[in-house]
């Protein structure tokens, strides 16, 4: 049984501050790593993918993947309100056939 | 480019009837998943189609079916409903069985 863990929080975060968000998984064959954003009634949006150990930034956004430790991780630098949303990181195993095993999400809040 | 897109955007059903949902992937994408999300949890993964072919099933009675026609659009399938099935159910439009786009959801309620 896969299983993708995820702190539900709420995370609360000043405005400006980073906002770190943790996930843990338990197939070690997984090879694909992702996060997703997901506001309150809408779809999970796709935010970042990383795929080998190390550190993947996108704008204001880092990904840090450890595969011996079976633990990724978001940081969204300068959070601003507007990332208040539940933060969903979802894992896939090589083949892909299996699809994506998705955590609870972490609800993040940016105080304004 | 026009992303994933789906219909119909709500649903109310009763218990025992059946429903259809339909995803158009985005161009040029030749896979399709569909996904469930109840509430207050992440989306659980249903099944995948590739050059429409069955890739991929998760743990769903087969009460859920789906097909995907040569255009790579997709139709999932879902009998005898039950309360449980209340959720919003995705698709996802990807390619190379790699990075996966959803469409907006359908939210289907049984009564």
């Amino acid at each position: 049984q896969k299983e993708v863990e995820q702190n539900s929080g709420p995370l609360s975060v000043p405005e400006g501050a980073i906002a770190s968000l943790n996930c843990t998984y338990s197939d070690r064959v997984s090879q694909s790593f992702f996060w997703y954003r997901q506001y309150s009634g809408k779809s999970p949006e796709l935010i970042m993918s990383i795929y080998s150990n190390g550190d993947k930034e996108d704008g204001r956004f880092t990904a840090q993947l450890n595969k011996a430790s079976q633990y990724v991780s978001l940081l969204i630098r300068d959070s601003q309100p507007s990332d208040s949303a539940t933060y969903l990181c979802a894992v896939k195993s090589g083949g892909g056939a299996d699809g994506l095993t998705f955590g609870k999400g972490t609800h993040l809040i940016i105080q304004p | 480019d026009a992303g994933v897109t789906q219909s119909p955007t709500h649903l109310i059903k009763t218990r025992g009837q059946h429903v259809t949902l339909r995803c158009s992937p985005i161009s040029g994408h030749k896979s399709v998943s569909w996904y469930q999300q109840v509430l207050g949890q992440g989306p659980q993964f249903i099944f995948q189609y590739y050059e429409k072919e069955e890739r991929g099933r998760g743990n769903f009675p087969d009460r859920f079916s789906a097909r995907q026609f040569p255009n790579y659009s997709s139709e999932l399938n879902v009998n005898a409903l039950l309360l449980g099935d209340s959720a919003l159910y995705l698709c996802a439009s990807n390619t190379r069985l790699r990075e996966e786009f959803f469409g907006p959801g359908t939210r289907l309620t049984v009564l």
